[in-house]
């Protein structure tokens, strides 16, 4: 059983640049979800795809953008980046509608600075 | 949406203590709260987790007890570890999706 992965996991950028994160969803995991943790706080929800669809969205502007593939994997976009970017972008896969329905299994994060 | 609130934010006990940590939401149609355990530089891990329809869980040295109708959960640790230090985060579902709102975390260190 493959977990998830991300790429890349580190990298630094200047203000008003964008970025793109990847993510590849645990074997036979359908949905994907986003979270944003800056330091010394809890996960915060970005988003949520489903069947390559946004399947709900938490708090934040529409310069955070998103995609899911036929493969389930993922891509996070960001534009215009601020300073308040700077953070451990999470990517957690899932397996809507089954039994266990809720379980997140986290990748080990791409952490993005902002300068 | 939903509302984690976590407490306390650090927690300090000697090794072989127990430690407590409480959580409360706010939507009372939660079914599914769970614990994850983040090291430093590391990705969250779920520890344990509990469903609605049972009051107490066990694994081991941890246990996960809820209370519905005060809308709170606990994750108790005993005979503490210094492997056990780490950040305890609390969540519970958003509402209409199967994705969490997570609590802001508690920081938790076992001196040996």
């Amino acid at each position: 059983e493959t977990g998830v992965t991300q790429s890349p996991t580190h990298l630094i950028k200047t203000r008003g640049q964008q970025v793109t994160l990847r993510c590849s969803s645990q074997s036979g995991h359908n949905t994907v979800s986003w979270y944003q943790q800056a330091l010394g706080q809890g996960p915060q929800f970005i988003f949520q795809y489903y069947r390559e669809e946004e399947n709900g969205r938490g708090n934040f502007p529409p310069r955070f953008s998103g995609l899911q593939f036929p493969n389930y994997s993922s891509e996070l976009n960001v534009n215009a980046l601020e300073l308040d970017d700077s953070a451990l972008y999470l990517c957690a896969s899932s397996l809507e509608g089954g039994p266990n329905t809720g379980e997140l299994f986290f990748g080990e994060g791409s952490r993005l600075t902002v300068l | 949406g939903e509302n984690v609130e976590q407490h306390p934010s650090t927690l300090s006990v000697q090794e072989g203590d127990s430690a407590v940590i409480k959580c409360t939401y706010s939507d009372s149609a939660s079914n599914y709260f769970p614990w994850y355990k983040q090291e430093l530089g590391k990705r969250p891990q779920l520890i344990i987790d509990i469903r609605s329809n049972v009051g107490e869980k066990k694994d081991q040295r941890i246990a996960v007890t809820l209370n519905k109708t005060a809308k709170h959960f606990s994750l108790h640790i005993t005979e503490t570890q210094p492997e056990d230090s780490a950040v305890y985060f609390c969540a519970a579902p958003n509402s209409g999706y199967s994705t969490l709102t997570f609590g802001k975390g508690t920081m938790l260190l076992v001196s040996p």
